[in-house]
């Protein structure tokens, strides 16, 4: 089984200034997907960014970039120019590429989340 | 577009009643969604495997006979908590799977479920 594991339960960052929020999984596969969910106190979960693991590049989108190491089975997530709104629960989440059943995908398995305070 | 709603957002039973909660995407098709579990200030976990036309998949630890899903139309699933207990009361989501090049999952808001 797979297990993902989030070791910060909480960060505090200034806001303009950079955050990185660690990610640390265990797999026997090799083909899968890492996600970045953001949480705010609405509960909605939102997708902040998606690695696919066959590919060296780094994902990065707009502000979030994440450092995918795929040996060291480690996924952490930079958020720079941190702002008021960046403030929320942030899990990190894998998935297998293939359904263990053979459908169309396996559900997703969440790390403990870390809480990511701003100051202003 | 990608738009899962769930019905109702928070329900207050007592216990020993059944509650059903429902998860609709409401602009595309999915074969298949999952229901998750959060405790407060916790983490979501999966708890089974919603197949349209088809049994659910449970996941370990999960009772079947407790958690009741059906999946009975391409965009609508139904989790019903039979008999709840306070120890039930919790924040249920359920994700609808789109297909496409990343079998991307998109989140309902959540039903909060409390059990007197």
């Amino acid at each position: 089984a797979q297990t993902v594991t989030q070791s910060q339960p909480e960060m505090s960052v200034q806001e303009a200034e950079t955050v990185t929020l660690s990610c640390t999984y265990d797999t026997s596969e090799s083909d899968y997907y890492l996600f970045w969910y953001k949480q705010p106190p609405s509960r909605q979960m939102i997708l902040v960014i998606r690695q696919e693991a066959y590919k060296q590049q780094n994902a990065t989108e707009n502000r979030f970039s994440v450092n995918f190491q795929k040996a060291a089975k480690s996924f952490s997530l930079k958020i720079s120019d941190s702002q008021l709104g960046d403030a929320a629960m942030y899990f990190c989440a894998y998935r297998n590429l293939h359904s263990r059943s053979g459908g169309g995908a396996d559900g997703l398995t969440f790390g403990k989340g870390t809480h990511l305070i701003i100051q202003p | 577009g990608a738009v899962v709603s769930q019905h109702p957002s928070w329900v207050i039973c007592k216990s020993g009643t059944s509650v059903k909660i429902e998860c609709r995407s409401l602009d595309f098709q999915a074969t298949t969604m999952f229901w998750y579990r959060q405790f407060p200030k916790q983490s979501l976990m999966l708890m089974a495997t919603s197949n349209e036309g088809s049994k659910a998949t449970y996941e370990q630890g999960v009772e079947k006979d407790k958690f009741l899903i059906n999946h009975a139309s391409l965009t609508l699933s139904t989790l019903t908590v039979t008999s709840a207990h306070p120890e039930d009361s919790s924040f249920y989501i359920c994700s609808a799977r789109r297909t496409g090049v990343y079998n991307e999952q998109f989140f309902g808001p959540g039903t909060r479920l409390t059990v007197l």
